[in-house]
């Protein structure tokens, strides 16, 4: 059973740099699956920001493309979010996910960020 | 206004069956691309309820089903009981945007 673990600050100051990070347990972040990161704004549906292959390959949301950087660290079997030049809009509740063939089959708990003064 | 259309809410009975649609495009959807579907419980992360269109992950019970045609894919639960209170949504990929796209998601009330 996969487990993940967001962890970071859950406030960073507007014009700021948002870094996640999710912690995998239960397989290697080398397999056969995308690493993903999703996030909710307060009482708002769910947006995909983007994902990572261990090679190193990543897909990003067009519309976050410039600000997002997705990495990998196979030494700690955790992938990271660095998401730059915040602002209010980037508030939210961002959750890691994985995929293995179809669907997002295991989610972090999911950790709030409050972009604010 | 997201990509996949969905209801803001569906009720019903305990006992009865909902279906809840996710309306999308020749660019998604009808692209052939598949639509998972997520339950998300109050104060919880979402959870995979259906892939692939109509395949259920180990451990959701055989009261889901999940169905697509052309534009369109549909999420029915039987038997409904107070603990599917929850929002669902649905996924699917969308080749114009280059992007996972979900639907705005749908509030389930169980009366």
């Amino acid at each position: 059973q996969v487990q993940l673990q967001e962890s970071g600050p859950g406030l960073v100051k507007p014009s700021g740099t948002l870094s996640l990070t999710c912690a995998v347990s239960g397989d290697s972040i080398s397999g056969n699956n995308w690493w993903i990161w999703v996030r909710q704004s307060p009482g708002k549906g769910l947006e995909w920001i983007g994902e990572i292959y261990h090679t190193g390959r990543t897909n990003y949301n067009p519309s976050l493309k410039r600000r997002v950087t997705i990495s990998v660290d196979k030494t700690k079997n955790q992938f990271s979010l660095n998401l730059t030049s915040v602002t209010a809009a980037d508030t939210a509740v961002y959750y890691c996910a994985t995929m293995a063939v179809a669907g997002f089959d295991y989610w972090g708990q999911g950790t709030l960020v409050t972009v604010s003064s | 206004q997201s990509v996949l259309t969905q209801p803001p809410s569906v009720s019903g009975a305990p006992g009865q069956r909902v279906t809840i649609s996710c309306t999308g495009s020749n660019s998604n959807i009808g692209a052939r691309y598949e639509v998972h579907w997520y339950q998300q419980l109050p104060g919880t992360a979402p959870k995979l309820l259906i892939y692939g269109n109509t395949n259920r992950p180990s451990g959701v019970p055989d009261r889901f089903s999940g169905s697509k045609s052309g534009t369109s894919a549909s999420l029915a639960i039987t038997g409904l009981q107070a603990g599917d209170e929850a929002d669902y949504y649905c996924q699917s990929y969308d080749s114009s945007l280059s992007r996972w796209v979900f639907g705005g998601g749908t509030k389930l009330t169980v009366l």
